[in-house]
């Protein structure tokens, strides 16, 4: 069974730019978490989709936002890069309630904004 | 709004020797997981607990839940040097919303 995918891997950005992040969950997750993780703050949640719906969302600015597309797969986007955005993001799915409800994560985009 | 809190934040310890993670977190939860990351790497699941009194182990890692006391520890049996590795606590307070301790930045030395 494949794992969860991240693309890209790695980027780096200029202040200012947009960034598309992508994640492809693990075969028959309906559930897509996304996550920042960065030196000072470590790790935080940013929002959680589930069919194509967001159902949470985490303390980030309005420049962080998401969609899901009908396969499950997720996007998230972050608008007018600021330098603090420098960060590893994490997406993880999971089935979407129940006991087997574990989130499975991602090999991460490392994000650098210079 | 819910906290989790892990100490020590830093573990250097010998190969051989014992140790214990603690995570205490601030609201009702009854799932809690321990993850581990290794440097640039992503989090590779280590255990899920689900109940109170819940207990797991693998290998040299002990993981046990006290949802009274809002309590989990990570025990380390005889480390040994490829344990090491920053090691995360998370509680599950809404559906796919995991709230993650600061993590414990364990080096285990010859």
């Amino acid at each position: 069974k494949a794992g969860v995918t991240q693309t890209p891997r790695y980027l780096i950005k200029t202040r200012g730019q947009q960034v598309t992040l992508s994640c492809s969950p693990i075969s028959g997750h309906r559930s897509v978490s996304w996550y920042q993780q960065t030196p000072g703050q470590g790790l935080q949640f940013l929002f959680e989709y589930f069919s194509e719906t967001q159902r949470n969302k985490g303390n980030f600015p309005g420049r962080f936002s998401g969609r899901q597309f009908s396969n499950s797969r997720s996007e998230m986007n972050v608008s007018t890069l600021e330098l603090g955005d420098s960060a590893l993001y994490l997406c993880a799915s999971s089935l979407p309630t129940g006991v087997d409800s574990e989130q499975y994560f991602g090999p991460g985009t490392r994000l650098t904004v210079t | 709004e819910l906290k989790v809190e892990q100490n020590p934040l830093f573990l250097s310890m010998q190969e051989g020797k014992n140790y214990t993670i603690y995570c205490n977190y601030s609201t009702t939860s009854d799932r809690l997981y321990w993850y581990r990351q290794d440097p640039g790497k992503s989090l590779e699941s280590l255990f899920v607990l689900l109940s109170n009194g819940a207990v797991k182990q693998e290998g040299r890692l002990m993981a046990s839940l006290d949802t009274k006391a809002r309590l989990s520890t990570l025990h380390i049996t005889a480390a040994v040097h490829d344990l090491s590795a920053t090691y995360f606590c998370a509680v599950d307070h809404t559906a796919s919303k995991l709230t993650f301790g600061t993590g414990t930045r364990l080096q285990v030395t010859l």
